[in-house]
């Protein structure tokens, strides 16, 4: 285990629900990231925090919104998907928000949107 | 774009073979990463080499950079059922963010 976790593993979701995903990590790490990979594409950066701080959003629809309330926890807060959404969204983290910094993996949320 | 491109996208080797990706990338880095991943799981980092750096190794990883070339090389000897998975390598090239590839696809059979 990499110390990130995300919950749920598997979601489900009509193009009209709300639902929200959740990121922990129990590293004492001071950045947090959002990633979505989709099947054949590079992985994508969706969003970065630094000590609770929105620091980049990589032109992420407004149907998808971010929360960090403390350093330790992240959310995405998801409404309205399409079904191009639908993928493995993978939370991450790392010590310092330098770029240079090994980042630390959750298992990730497959996301269905039907 | 600028992210780091693996070459090949997928490769087949029997246990026992080593197995070499490459990847590529466009501007000047800081540091190059290399990244595993199994089927639907998350990343999990490999080995990471400065761009002062020319070879690393840990364990059987052996990775090469070549700053000229703006290219590096995953080597795994002796290779394993247990080492099919996807090989990302990721760069710092946009400034803010790591940048990963589309990844290489590495399948050992027994």
């Amino acid at each position: 285990e990499t110390g990130v976790t995300q919950t749920p593993r598997h979601l489900v979701m009509g193009m009209t629900n709300k639902k929200s995903l959740k990121c922990e990590q129990h590293l004492g790490h001071n950045a947090m990231y959002w990633y979505k990979q989709s099947a054949k594409k590079p992985l994508e950066l969706m969003f970065v925090y630094n000590f609770k701080e929105q620091t980049e959003n990589n032109s992420v629809p407004s149907r998808f919104s971010p929360e960090c309330p403390n350093s330790s926890h992240l959310f995405l807060h998801l409404h309205t998907l399409q079904p191009e959404d639908s993928a493995l969204y993978l939370c991450a983290s790392s010590q310092d928000p330098g770029i240079t910094d090994t980042q630390y993996f959750g298992p990730g949320t497959r996301l269905t949107v039907l | 774009s600028q992210q780091g491109e693996e070459d090949p996208q997928a490769l087949s080797i029997q246990e026992g073979e080593n197995a070499t990706m490459n990847c590529s990338y466009k501007t000047s880095i800081n540091n190059l990463q290399w990244y595993r991943q199994n089927s639907g799981r998350g990343l999990v980092h490999l080995i990471l080499i400065r761009s002062n750096e020319r070879e690393k190794h840990s364990g059987r990883l052996r990775v090469t950079l070549d700053t000229s070339k703006k290219s590096s090389s995953l080597l795994i000897t002796a290779s394993r059922a247990a080492d099919t998975a996807s090989y990302f390598c990721a760069t710092d090239q946009a400034g803010t963010a790591l940048i990963f590839g589309k990844g290489t696809t590495l399948s050992v059979s027994s």
